[in-house]
């Protein structure tokens, strides 16, 4: 399974964009990125996901390396709401699951 | 919006007891889920099921079964608790096309005494 690395924690100011780093060096050509949030005492969050392209969204871009073995989540404004533990996940390509790592702590201080 | 919903916000039942968790999806997904979260462990998947009466064991699934009788139903089952299932229960649910994503309900924070 292929294994994502994150830092523990970040801060980030209001109002400034948010760039959250993931490697996943051993992901294989198949795989998804997921991006995911949780909040305090909420249940996880979708945020967005890709497998070569940038993507984005209402939330956040996602920007994957031409190699994917690493990628950055994007939330361009930051607001104080965005503070939670963020996830970025490679999908296992069978079986559909979903293995989380630790994440990234983001703080979002005004 | 995708809702995924659990019975229970909050559970407190007792070491022996037979625990029912429930999970219901208004989406039509096919696929339903089952996940652990304990502090310092991160989410671990339990049970999946990708159809009705369909299942299929996750990464930690001894001391728990699962039910799928309805499609937008899936209950976790713990036959006879113990304390060290004293955790945060997570549901999700996914469409049948592979790399869907996810989505979760707000979970269920099980206490066993």
């Amino acid at each position: 399974d292929a294994k994502t690395t994150q830092p523990p924690s970040m801060d980030c100011a209001e109002g400034r964009a948010a760039n959250l780093p993931c490697n996943h060096s051993t992901i294989s050509g198949n795989e998804y990125v997921y991006w995911y949030r949780q909040i305090h005492s909420q249940g996880p969050q979708y945020i967005i996901h890709g497998l070569k392209n940038n993507e984005t969204n209402e939330m956040a871009s996602l920007i994957i390396t031409e190699d994917r073995k690493s990628s950055t989540l994007i939330l361009p404004h930051a607001t104080l709401r965005d503070t939670a533990v963020y996830y970025c996940i490679v999908r296992v390509a069978l079986g559909g699951k979903l293995i989380f790592g630790q994440g990234t702590e983001l703080s979002v201080k005004p | 919006d995708v809702k995924v919903t659990q019975s229970s916000r909050y559970l407190v039942k007792r070491t022996g007891e037979k625990v029912f968790l429930e999970c219901v999806q208004d989406m039509d997904h096919e696929n339903m889920f089952w996940y652990r979260q304990d502090p310092g462990l991160g989410l671990r998947l339990i049970y999946f099921s990708y159809d009705v009466k369909m299942k299929e064991k996750g990464d930690i699934p001894e001391g728990y079964s699962v039910s799928r009788e309805k499609k937008e139903r899936f209950s976790l089952i713990l036959e006879s608790a113990s304390t060290n299932q004293t955790s945060m229960y997570l549901c999700a649910s996914s469409d049948g096309v592979w790399n869907s994503p996810l989505h979760f309900g707000n979970g269920t924070r099980l206490t066993v005494t």
